[in-house]
């Protein structure tokens, strides 16, 4: 069975501080997807970035960056001098590989960021 | 740009009522996903479709049924409405692999009475 770990259930840093989400996964399969979302006050689930299992590589995309470990399987996220607008909470999730019946995504429980001004 | 609608934003409805959530996709994608969303659980899935008239359940079915007769919209039925179904609803919508990233709509808030 898959499942999702996200440790931390709330975060609160002030503005310009730089903040790391955790993200612990657990499957047998050797090929899965990785995600995270957003998921702002207005309740609309946004997708921030996948990530399948053959890559490890780092990504940075402005701000945000994300630490992929097979080793540890951890899937991390970093916002770099978080902004107010980055209050949210995030999701972690994963996917199987391709058939029917593995389309679904597990989620995590998600975490709440508090951007203090 | 990708785009899921959803019938309502907010919905009160008394135990005991049927009630039905709609979720429409304009993207042609295969798979559509109703999830609940609950605080400390995260998203949960209740049922997905991976074809027009297929369905599958997904984590927890109970109570909930769902509809697929056009390719764009996704119904999820409760048949007779409880207290415990409070939640918030987010259908989701993908292309047929499941590597594909799913879309979501901005959820229906239901209240249960």
């Amino acid at each position: 069975a898959q499942k999702v770990t996200q440790a931390q259930t709330e975060i609160s840093v002030v503005e310009k501080e730089d903040v790391t989400l955790d993200c612990v996964y657990e499957t047998r399969d050797t090929t899965y997807y990785l995600f995270w979302y957003k998921q702002p006050p207005s309740g609309e689930l946004v997708f921030l970035i996948r990530r399948n299992s053959f890559d490890e590589q780092n990504e940075i995309s402005g701000r945000y960056s994300w630490n992929f470990q097979k080793s540890t399987s951890s899937f991390n996220f970093t916002i770099t001098a978080s902004q107010v607008v980055d209050s949210a909470v995030y999701f972690c999730a994963l996917s199987g590989p391709s058939n029917f019946g593995n389309e679904k995504l597990t989620f995590g429980t998600g975490t709440r960021l508090t951007i203090i001004p | 740009d990708v785009k899921v609608t959803q019938s309502s934003r907010y919905l009160v409805k008394r135990t005991g009522e049927k009630v039905f959530l709609e979720c429409v996709q304009d993207m042609d994608h295969e798979n559509m996903f109703w999830y609940r969303q609950d605080p400390g659980l995260g998203l949960r899935l209740i049922y997905f479709s991976y074809d027009v008239k297929m369905k599958e359940k997904g984590d927890i079915p109970e109570g909930y049924s769902v509809s697929r007769e056009k390719k764009e919209r996704f119904s999820l039925i409760l048949e007779s409405a409880s207290t415990n179904q409070t939640s918030m609803y987010l259908c989701a919508s993908s292309t047929r692999t499941g590597r594909e990233t799913q879309y979501f709509g901005p959820g229906t808030r239901l209240l249960v009475l």
